[in-house]
């Protein structure tokens, strides 16, 4: 099956720093990697997602990319923010969609005032 | 916006009793999947179903079983209790013909004592 690691698992950051977060991935038949933000007690919330068909998409202050040859997909998080403080998963499906995700371990990023 | 509903939101059992969660998926989705997330662990796919039927089976244990019914709502229900069953129980939606996006629930937290 599916293997998602990620890298770090904490992460500090000043406020208005960019924050990298990496993950790879086992099964090449993977074709699907969202990144999930959790703040603590509450449910993940999708951030964004990447297609396999895509080496990089951007959402205003949040970019992905892949590198399919490599197996491993990257989060940007630039500008960042206190309100940015949560724990960050990656994950990955093979059925091009949010079926069967197998998600990463989770960052911890801090954003310091 | 109508968001997936779970209940109960909090649930104390204890060793060996039976428990069932319940999942309201947003209105017009058709796909429902369960997740468990441990403290401080990643969620842990369990099983899926697309239009009552189920779609994917993941780590979910021989204990646990779960159904979707006519209206799309579904039950995860979990028999002979461990200690070990204590965690945050998630359940997401996607909608119809597009799952490409989760929206998760607020999550069941069970404990077992």
């Amino acid at each position: 099956g599916e293997n998602v690691e990620q890298h770090p698992s904490t992460l500090s950051v000043q406020e208005g720093d960019s924050a990298v977060i990496k993950c790879t991935y086992s099964d090449s038949a993977s074709n699907y990697f969202p990144w999930y933000k959790q703040e603590l007690g509450k449910r993940p919330q999708l951030i964004i997602d990447i297609r396999s068909n895509v080496g990089e998409k951007k959402d205003q202050r949040i970019a992905v990319t892949l590198n399919k040859t490599a197996k491993h997909f990257s989060l940007h998080i630039t500008e960042t923010q206190p309100e940015d403080s949560a724990v960050y998963f990656c994950a990955a499906s093979a059925s091009g969609s949010a079926r069967q995700l197998t998600f990463g371990s989770g960052t911890q990023l801090t954003v310091l005032p | 916006a109508a968001g997936v509903i779970q209940s109960p939101r909090h649930l104390i059992k204890e060793k060996r009793e039976t428990a069932t969660l319940k999942c309201y998926p947003i209105p017009r989705h058709d796909t429902v999947y369960w997740y468990q997330q441990g403290p401080g662990q990643d969620p842990q796919f369990l099983i899926s179903f697309y239009e009552k039927m189920q779609s994917d089976k993941g780590s979910i244990p021989d204990r646990f079983s779960a159904q979707q019914f006519s209206d799309y709502h579904s039950e995860l229900n979990m028999s002979s209790l461990e200690l070990g069953d204590s965690a945050l129980y998630f359940c997401a939606s996607s909608p119809i013909g597009q799952a490409t996006e989760a929206f998760f629930g607020q999550g069941t937290r069970l404990t077992v004592v």
